[in-house]
Formats: C-alpha cells, sequence, structure tokens
C-alpha cells in the first residue's frame, strides 16, 4: 500500500499557483519524499524531491512541515500543459529506485 | 542523449505465447526498472536491477523475468501470457539508487487476448 495520501482531482485557475497537498504521517527519518506527474499516459515524469528542508527548483517548490509529515507541492504559474496525475511518494534514500506509486492528484488546469 | 527507449509501442499477444519487451537506455545509469499501469491505476514496480548482472523482485514479479548482462539494456520476458498482462509497461532508469530522479520511457502497451 502507498505510504501517502493525496486528494482525487483538484482545479487551478491557468496563471495562479497550484498547491498540490500530500499526507505522509508514517514517514520514517531516512524517507525521501518525490513528487512525480503523468501527462496523459505518458511516462512519469520527475518534478522534485526532499528530506527535510524546502527546495525549489525551475518546475516546482516542495515544501516539507517540520514534522515531515504532509508537504506540498507548488507550481507557480500553472499553465494548461501542467494538466496531468500528481504522485506524491516516500522512499528510503537506499531504496530511492523503488518508488510505491498511488491513485495520486489529477490536477485540472482551466482556462 | 535518446534515454529511455522501448519497443514495441504496441503488441497483441494470443494466451500463452511468450515475448520480450526491450529496454536500453544510453545514460550509462546504474539503475533499472520495470512498471506496469493497468487502467486508472497508479505504477506498480515489478523487477528492478541496481547494476549489471543484478536483478531482484518488485511487487508484482510473477510471470514475468528479467536479466541485466549489459548496463544499458534490461529488457523484461513475459513467460507464457495471460489476459492479466495486458497493461502498460514502463521502463525507468536513474543514476543510482536512491536520491537520484528517474528518467521514464514512453511504454509500450500490451495486450493479451
Amino acid at each position: 500500500d502507498a505510504k501517502t495520501t493525496q486528494p482525487t482531482s483538484m482545479d487551478c485557475a491557468e496563471g495562479r499557483a497550484a498547491n498540490l497537498p500530500c499526507n505522509h504521517s508514517t514517514i520514517s527519518g531516512n524517507e525521501y519524499v518525490y513528487w512525480y506527474r503523468q501527462i496523459h499516459s505518458q511516462g512519469p515524469q520527475y518534478i522534485i524531491h526532499g528530506l527535510k528542508n524546502n527546495e525549489t527548483n525551475e518546475m516546482a517548490s516542495l515544501i516539507i512541515t517540520e514534522d515531515r509529515k504532509s508537504s506540498t507541492l507548488i507550481l507557480p504559474h500553472a499553465t494548461l500543459r501542467d494538466t496531468a496525475v500528481y504522485y506524491c511518494i516516500v522512499s528510503p534514500y537506499n531504496q530511492g529506485g523503488k518508488l510505491i506509486f498511488g491513485q495520486g492528484t489529477e490536477l485540472s488546469v482551466k482556462p | 542523449n535518446a534515454g529511455v527507449t522501448q519497443t514495441p509501442k504496441f503488441q497483441v499477444l494470443k494466451t500463452g505465447q511468450s515475448m520480450t519487451l526491450q529496454c536500453a537506455q544510453d545514460m550509462n545509469h546504474e539503475y533499472m526498472s520495470w512498471y506496469r499501469q493497468d487502467p486508472g491505476m497508479g505504477l506498480r514496480l515489478i523487477h528492478y536491477s541496481v547494476g549489471a548482472g543484478i536483478t531482484d523482485q518488485g511487487e508484482v514479479p510473477n510471470g514475468y523475468n528479467v536479466s541485466r548482462s549489459t548496463t544499458e539494456d534490461f529488457p523484461l520476458r513475459l513467460l507464457s501470457a495471460a489476459p492479466s498482462q495486458t497493461s502498460v509497461y514502463f521502463c525507468a532508469s536513474s543514476y543510482r539508487t536512491g536520491g537520484y530522479e528517474q528518467y521514464f520511457g514512453p511504454g509500450t502497451r500490451l495486450t493479451v487476448t
């Protein structure tokens, strides 16, 4: 079973920030939080990952709570091309290749 | 770099037939893996490899074999196809096992009748 809980679906207006929550209340100290997305049955695409600190790259920001029991992926200016299923995954550092995918959040960006 | 390539893109098999799904990467990645995705579901790990000559089972390994004779290639063999193996198969690779992004191929859509 996936170790994360995400909303099934979310909507976001084009140009606005999309904030995707993820609950991982049973996360262990050696587990990273990874975010991937899958656009229309293509292969999943890596977005970002983090351990404790907030992270930012050219695609998104990842905010992890201090107790590490939840996180939020932020797409700062969502576009129609960001419409996808977003997966939040926790995995031990030395098993980061063994990703356990849940159902994910289906994000719809609307004009 | 071509990244992760998979062949074929589509395949139809009859029950009981065998076949090999091909996966190759040109990024000199140590780690490679195979996932399957059934309609409306997330991906499930079938087998993975942490380097040439080393493979291990994932969540759903039954009915599939793998080998890793080279760093570049990681073929997935269906021994005797069953309708329950109708799915989309994705291959992925990463530099190492932990803390690195995985690159996914475009997928192979397999139908078993």
